[in-house]
Parts: structure tokens; C-alpha cells; sequence
């Protein structure tokens, strides 16, 4: 089956640090790759995603590039905030939308 | 309505208690689905509508659980007997076939 592994958190950076999120993915046939992010008290929402190989999805300052030889799709950002604090989701999906998570992984950023 | 809504937010049960979770969608969503997250987990598939169709229910953990949309909109996930393993929050989203999916802000259920 689908199976989606992340990065264990939780990350804690100071503000203006880079980030890295691991992401890597097993699945049958070629899934759109996505990460969410669930701000505190708040539902998930779309951050970026891709659609095919060697794609990269880009959104807020954040990217992440469907790597198909690695069956990856690692989260990174050049300088965090401390608004960028949340609860992160790595997630494929197939064809017929049904998605399959990440544990997901906490950052938080302080100041 | 402009997302995806969910009712009620907050739920406790009894024990033994039989609930029910709604699921407004956005207007003219096709496709809907369920998800339970544990906590500290990421969200798990419960099952996936095409209008009113429920064409994979393959996720749904025991045959407590029950999830219909009769008129292919709202939709409710009914859990009979809760179970203190039931508790998790309860998200729906729903999208367009193809598109990005809209995510409610889930319904946390605690069984004490």
C-alpha cells in the first residue's frame, strides 16, 4: 500500500534559519505529492504541491521538488519566521483523491 | 458557504453513546471524504463520495461506523457504541475531481 514517512519533529530554529522537512513516499503508480500546514487551532491547509517528477512546488517562501529517482519530497524554506510555526503534513495522492499522511512534524520558531 | 464546515467542533460521549458528525462541503464539491487523526498522528482515510455515491469505505475501522450523503451534499459520519479508541478529531474535505482538496477544521470527539 501507500505509505508517506516524514521527518520526526519536533524542529525548533531561530528566526532567519533554514529548514528542511524530510519527506519520502512509497506508492503504486505516480502521485501528486503535497504538504499541508495546521496552524494552531486551525483546520489543514494546502501549502504547496506537485504533480509529476522533477516538479517543484513553491508557496510563501517554501519549496519542495517531486524527486522520483529518491521517492522524496523534502520541505525547505531559506529563512523561517516565527509566524511559519505549525504542524506540517507530507501527503500523496492517487488518482482517486484519496490521500494518504505523514505523521507530521511540529516547528516551531523562536524569535 | 466560503469552506468546508464541520459540526459540532468539540464533542464528549459517553462510553457506549452513539454520535454524529456533520459535514457541509462547498457548493458544488463532487467529491468528499473522511479522515480520523489521532493525536500527534497524521490524518487516516475513512471513506470517499462521489455525490452520493460511497465508492471506498475501505478505511472505516469497524462496522460502528457509519458515513452516508443522501443528496450527494452534506454529509454525516455516525459512530454507534463509541469506543474511549474512537476518540480523535474527524476531519472532512471535499474538492472538485482533479483539483485541491478544502480541508473543515474537524470535529475533536473525546469518549470518556
Amino acid at each position: 500500500g501507500n505509505s508517506v514517512t516524514q521527518m520526526e519533529g519536533p524542529v525548533t530554529l531561530s528566526e532567519e534559519a533554514f529548514l528542511t522537512i524530510n519527506c519520502t513516499y512509497t506508492a503504486t503508480g505516480y502521485p501528486s505529492l503535497f504538504w499541508y500546514v495546521q496552524y494552531p487551532g486551525e483546520g489543514l491547509q494546502l501549502l504547496l504541491k506537485a504533480t509529476k517528477a522533477d516538479d517543484k512546488g513553491s508557496n510563501k517562501g517554501f519549496e519542495a521538488t517531486y524527486r522520483k529517482e529518491t521517492t522524496s519530497f523534502h520541505l525547505e524554506k531559506g529563512s523561517v519566521q516565527v509566524s511559519d510555526s505549525a504542524v506540517y503534513f507530507c501527503a500523496l495522492r492517487t488518482n482517486a483523491g484519496k490521500s494518504t499522511f505523514g505523521d507530521g512534524t511540529t516547528l516551531t520558531v523562536k524569535p | 458557504g466560503a469552506g468546508v464546515s464541520q459540526s459540532p467542533r468539540y464533542k464528549v460521549a459517553k462510553r457506549g453513546q452513539d454520535v454524529a458528525l456533520r459535514c457541509d462541503p462547498i457548493s458544488g464539491h463532487v467529491s468528499l471524504f473522511w479522515y480520523q487523526q489521532a493525536l500527534g498522528q497524521g490524518p487516516e482515510f475513512l471513506t470517499y463520495f462521489q455525490n452520493e455515491a460511497q465508492l471506498d469505505k475501505s478505511g472505516l475501522p469497524s462496522d460502528r461506523f457509519f458515513a452516508e450523503r443522501p443528496e450527494g451534499s452534506v454529509s454525516t459520519l455516525k459512530i454507534q457504541r463509541t469506543q474511549q479508541e474512537d476518540s480523535a478529531v474527524y476531519l472532512c474535505a471535499s474538492m472538485v475531481v482533479g483539483a485541491e482538496a478544502f480541508f473543515g477544521q474537524g470535529t475533536r470527539l473525546t469518549v470518556v
